[in-house]
């Protein structure tokens, strides 16, 4: 597609449950990022891939969150054992490569919300 | 947490007015951005600046990147209504630069 998409748009869950949030970037992208953002804040990082390797992964708040993209492309964040303090927007993010120069900025998806009862 | 501190937290005028807004850091920042974000939607990118002392403009946007390296402003021009929401700075830090910082947000409010 021409964008970043994201499904779903809207997850309800409860807590203590599983579960996983879909980004597929923008064709051709090599680098894929994925973003929080709780209500009223800025977006914070969770962590990047460059190809199919998580590159920096300093951003995941605990071991039940877990992010993978096998073939380089589609990526899939999950989330175990779902809290009430998960609940935000999920952002995903692509670039043509890693690294902050003209030509390379990061383009967002619409997010996921997800809200854990 | 957060590195960047931005101001105003919110801003509401008139139709026609120029809009100032601005980011601040203690750190010093490679790159900065400016995007907006509408509900519901993914945030945008508006401006990016890559050069301490850059000045660029997009349209009735312009944007500056602090000699400092660790401050940047975007002023509107002649603002409209469809210049509301919210307006987020981010930066990447020269090092691990993959990884964007943001700004608390500007909520921008027109007034017809």
């Amino acid at each position: 597609g021409a964008g970043v998409s994201q499904t779903p748009s809207n997850k309800v869950t409860e807590k203590g449950k599983y579960v996983e949030l879909r980004c597929d970037p923008i064709s051709g992208h090599t680098a894929l990022y994925w973003y929080r953002q709780s209500l009223g804040q800025g977006p914070e990082f969770l962590i990047y891939f460059q190809g199919t390797g998580a590159a920096d992964d300093s951003g995941l708040p605990n071991d039940r969150f877990f992010a993978v993209r096998p073939e380089g492309s589609v990526s899939t964040l999950k989330i175990q054992r779902t809290e009430r303090g998960d609940s935000a927007v999920y952002l995903c993010a692509s670039s043509f490569q890693a690294g902050g120069w003209a030509g390379n900025e990061q383009f967002f998806g619409p997010g996921t919300r997800l809200t854990v009862l | 947490g957060q590195q960047l501190n931005q101001s105003p937290q919110s801003m509401f005028i008139q139709e026609g007015e120029d809009v100032s807004m601005n980011c601040t850091s203690s750190s010093i920042f490679n790159t900065w951005l400016w995007y907006k974000q509408d509900p519901g939607e993914g945030p945008v990118l508006l401006i990016a600046l890559y050069k301490a002392g850059e000045l660029t403009s997009n349209g009735r946007l312009t944007a500056q990147f602090g000699i400092t390296r660790k401050d940047s402003f975007l002023n509107i021009s002649a603002s409209i209504p469809s210049d509301v929401g919210i307006y987020f700075c981010a930066g990447q830090l020269i090092q691990g630069a993959q990884k964007l910082v943001f700004g608390q947000g500007t909520r921008l409010t027109i007034n017809p």
